[in-house]
C-alpha cells in the first residue's frame, strides 16, 4: 500500500513561536504533495500544492510567508507556522500522490494547539 | 462557493441494510471522483474512485455510481456494518496533477 505519515501527531505552543510539520510518505515517491487544514465539522480546505524542487502554490488566501512549505525530496514535505496564533490552531493533514492520475494519500493529520 | 456539495451532514442506516451517500459538483471540469473515509483526528482513507468516462465503479461492498449529466455521483455500501461508521469525503480533481476539492462530508452511522 501507499503510507504517508506525518509528525508530530499533535502540539502545543505558545503564541508567537514556530512550529514545523513533516510529512513524509514511505514506501513510494511523491511528486506531489498536498496541505490542508481542516476545522471542527468542516471540510478539509487545501492550503497549497508542493512540487518537488519546486515553489509551494497556494490557495487563495493562504498567507504563504506564514504558512512556508518546503519539499525538499520526493519522500519529504515540511510545513512551518510562522509566528503562530491561536487562530491558527487546527487539524492539519497533508497528502501525497506518486503522479498524473494516482489517488492521493493521506497522512494521519496534526493538531496544532496554539496557546 | 462550493464546487463539491455533500448536501446531507449525515446519515443513520441499520447493519445490513444498504447505505448511499450523495454528492453533486458544479464545475463541469472536474473528471475525476474518490471517496474518502475518515475517523475523528486522522487523515482520511481512500476508498473508491472513478473517472468521468466510466458510471459505475465497484470494490467489494462500495460501488460508487457517476451520472455526468446531472452532475452527481453516489456511493452505494452494501450490506452496511457497523464499522463503517464514519465521515465520508466525496471529492474532485480537474486534471491529472490537480488538487481534490472536498465536499463538506456526511456522518454514516451504522447501527446494530
Amino acid at each position: 500500500g501507499a503510507v504517508v505519515s506525518q509528525h508530530p501527531s499533535w502540539v502545543i505552543c505558545k503564541s508567537g513561536t514556530s512550529v514545523k510539520i513533516e510529512c513524509r510518505s514511505l514506501d513510494f515517491q511523491a511528486t506531489t504533495m498536498f496541505w490542508y487544514r481542516q476545522f471542527p465539522k468542516q471540510s478539509l480546505m487545501l492550503m497549497a500544492t508542493s512540487n518537488e524542487g519546486s515553489k509551494a502554490t497556494y490557495e487563495q488566501g493562504v498567507e504563504k510567508d506564514k504558512f512556508l512549505i518546503n519539499h525538499a525530496s520526493l519522500t519529504l514535505s515540511t510545513l512551518t507556522v510562522t509566528s503562530a496564533h491561536p487562530e491558527d490552531s487546527s487539524f492539519y493533514i497533508c497528502s501525497a500522490r506518486r503522479g498524473g492520475w494516482e489517488t492521493q494519500y493521506f497522512g494521519p493529520g496534526t493538531r496544532l494547539l496554539v496557546l | 462557493d462550493q464546487q463539491v456539495k455533500q448536501n446531507s451532514p449525515s446519515l443513520s442506516v441499520q447493519e445490513g441494510r444498504i447505505s448511499i451517500l450523495n454528492c453533486d459538483y458544479t464545475n463541469s471540469m472536474f473528471d475525476y471522483f474518490l471517496w474518502y473515509k475518515k475517523y475523528p483526528a486522522e487523515g482520511p482513507t481512500f476508498l473508491i474512485s472513478i473517472s468521468s468516462i466510466k458510471d459505475k465503479n465497484e470494490d467489494g461492498r462500495f460501488t460508487v455510481f457517476l451520472n455526468k449529466s446531472a452532475k452527481h455521483l453516489s456511493l452505494h455500501i452494501v450490506p452496511s456494518q457497523p464499522g463503517d461508521s464514519a465521515v465520508y469525503f466525496c471529492a474532485a480533481s480537474g486534471q491529472a496533477g490537480t488538487a481534490l476539492i472536498f465536499g463538506k462530508g456526511t456522518t454514516l452511522s451504522v447501527s446494530s
